[in-house]
């Protein structure tokens, strides 16, 4: 009954270095979406996939990109960290994406980038 | 464009007291609106939706909220607050007339029952 999985949960980067944030979720769920959350912002999207196979920009897509591995699993990297990356990522899933249903969240990566 | 606004960062309550989080939102159609809540280092937890219906929609840890289209507003609320209710509320809309669309949260209110 895991949910959604994000690894890893705590992460420091140099600027400049790059990695990816994995998330893996076990509810057959078809859509899945990346947030970063700032504090007196709110959640923002980044970036999100619909459906298998494909993936769209959100609010806020500059200095990141996704790839929809599969069904379970869509991974968010940043290919040359910045310290304005510094924020925490969530993950999140749902079971169809135009419709009424609830976002299932992961727990959520704290990045810091120095 | 939808929006969500939620105008208090912070809303103080005693334990025992009725509670409400205020969320107003601006859609071009009608609204489907959600509630999340999110305690310390954890995600964020689906609390209740409203899509069509009742105006009163019940949720889970017995928070409801209440639809009103002509203030465009649905704010929380709570009969008796909990100091286990503390935490972080976030008020999310989506407009269904916009073909495939996302959730747009709001900056979240946090709430404070004191003992």
């Amino acid at each position: 009954n895991a949910g959604v999985t994000q690894t890893p949960k705590f992460q420091v980067l140099k600027t400049g270095q790059s990695m990816t944030l994995q998330c893996a979720q076990d509810m057959n769920h078809n859509s899945m979406y990346w947030y970063r959350q700032d504090p007196g912002m709110g959640l923002r999207l980044i970036y999100y996939s619909a459906s298998e196979g494909t993936t769209d920009k959100g609010e806020v897509p500059n200095g990141y990109n996704v790839s929809r591995l599969n069904k379970r699993e869509f991974s968010l990297r940043l290919e040359s960290a910045a310290p304005s990356q510094t924020s925490v990522y969530f993950c999140a899933s749902s079971e169809m994406a135009a419709v009424d249903q609830p976002q299932h969240f992961g727990d959520g990566t704290r990045l810091s980038i120095l | 464009a939808q929006s969500v606004a939620q105008p208090e960062d912070q809303v103080n309550v005693a334990e025992g007291n009725p509670l409400t989080v205020k969320c107003t939102y601006s859609v071009s159609g009608n609204p489907y609106l959600f509630w999340y809540v999110q305690y310390p280092n954890r995600g964020l937890q689906f609390l209740l939706k409203y899509i069509t219906g009742d105006n009163l929609v019940k949720g889970s840890y017995g928070f409801e909220a209440e639809f009103n289209k002509s203030q465009t507003s649905f704010h929380l609320k709570k009969p008796s607050a909990l100091v286990s209710d503390s935490a972080l509320y976030f008020c999310a809309v989506r407009d269904p007339n916009s073909g495939y669309s996302t959730l747009t949260f709001g900056k979240g209110t946090m709430l404070l029952v004191s003992p």
